[in-house]
């Protein structure tokens, strides 16, 4: 069965720079969301996407952007990168309607910033 | 706001006994969803179990058993005969039930397990 995809797996950058992360749902997934797991530390919620529309937002730094495009894949775009940005970048999806809970994981874009 | 809390950082088995991992939540909703995520060294999110809490039936799949108790707003995990393959971070996740839209997952702090050969 298809899984989510994320690209890259790891990422490496300076910091300053400016990176960004892509996310492809499975098919039929409309609603995407975005998760922040720090070193040692539980996923935390960034940005959520349903039909291409924002629809919840977390603790996502203002330097960070995110979008859903008509093909519902997602892009987290991130600039002026700190140190305290490195961490595993999570993506998952899921069918919008609240009779599908499951929001199934990628396997995540390791970001590290030196 | 909802919150959930896992109490222990680090738990230990001995391979084929059972272990509980215990995970509590507050929350003012009465629609929602708890799960059980398990986080292997490769670090993939994997679902475990999941229970709607307005079943008040506890969820079971194979070796995996939770205890929902919906008033004392506790959720905890039970591995029977445990595994190798059982050693990994566990974290207990909360869902908000909404219609046409999408809730977030909100973690607890997870609970290291060990399974010991």
């Amino acid at each position: 069965a298809a899984g989510v995809i994320q690209s890259p797996r790891h990422l490496i950058k300076e910091k300053r720079e400016t990176a960004t992360l892509k996310c492809y749902p499975i098919p039929r997934h409309d609603t995407v969301y975005w998760y922040q797991q720090g070193p040692g530390q539980d996923p935390q919620f960034l940005i959520s996407f349903y039909e291409k529309m924002q629809s919840d937002k977390g603790s996502i730094p203002d330097r960070f952007s995110a979008q859903q495009f008509s093909d519902y894949h997602s892009e987290l775009n991130m600039s002026s990168l700190e140190l305290g940005d490195s961490a595993l970048y999570f993506c998952a999806s899921k069918r919008g309607s609240p009779s599908y809970n499951e929001q199934f994981f990628g396997p995540g874009t390791r970001l590290t910033v030196l | 706001a909802q919150t959930v809390t896992q109490s222990q950082p680090e738990m230990s088995v001995q391979e084929a006994e059972t272990v509980t991992l215990s995970c509590t939540y507050d929350t003012s909703e009465n629609n929602y969803y708890l799960f059980w995520y398990k986080q292997p060294p490769s670090r993939q999110m994997i679902l475990v179990i999941r229970q709607e809490a307005y079943k008040q039936q506890n969820a079971t799949e194979n070796r995996f058993s939770v205890n929902f108790q919906k008033a004392a707003k506790s959720f905890s995990l039970k591995i029977s005969d445990s595994q190798l393959g059982d050693t990994a971070m566990y974290f207990c996740a909360f869902m908000k039930r909404v219609e046409w839209s999408s809730y977030k997952l909100i973690f607890g702090s997870g609970t290291r397990l060990l399974v010991r050969p």
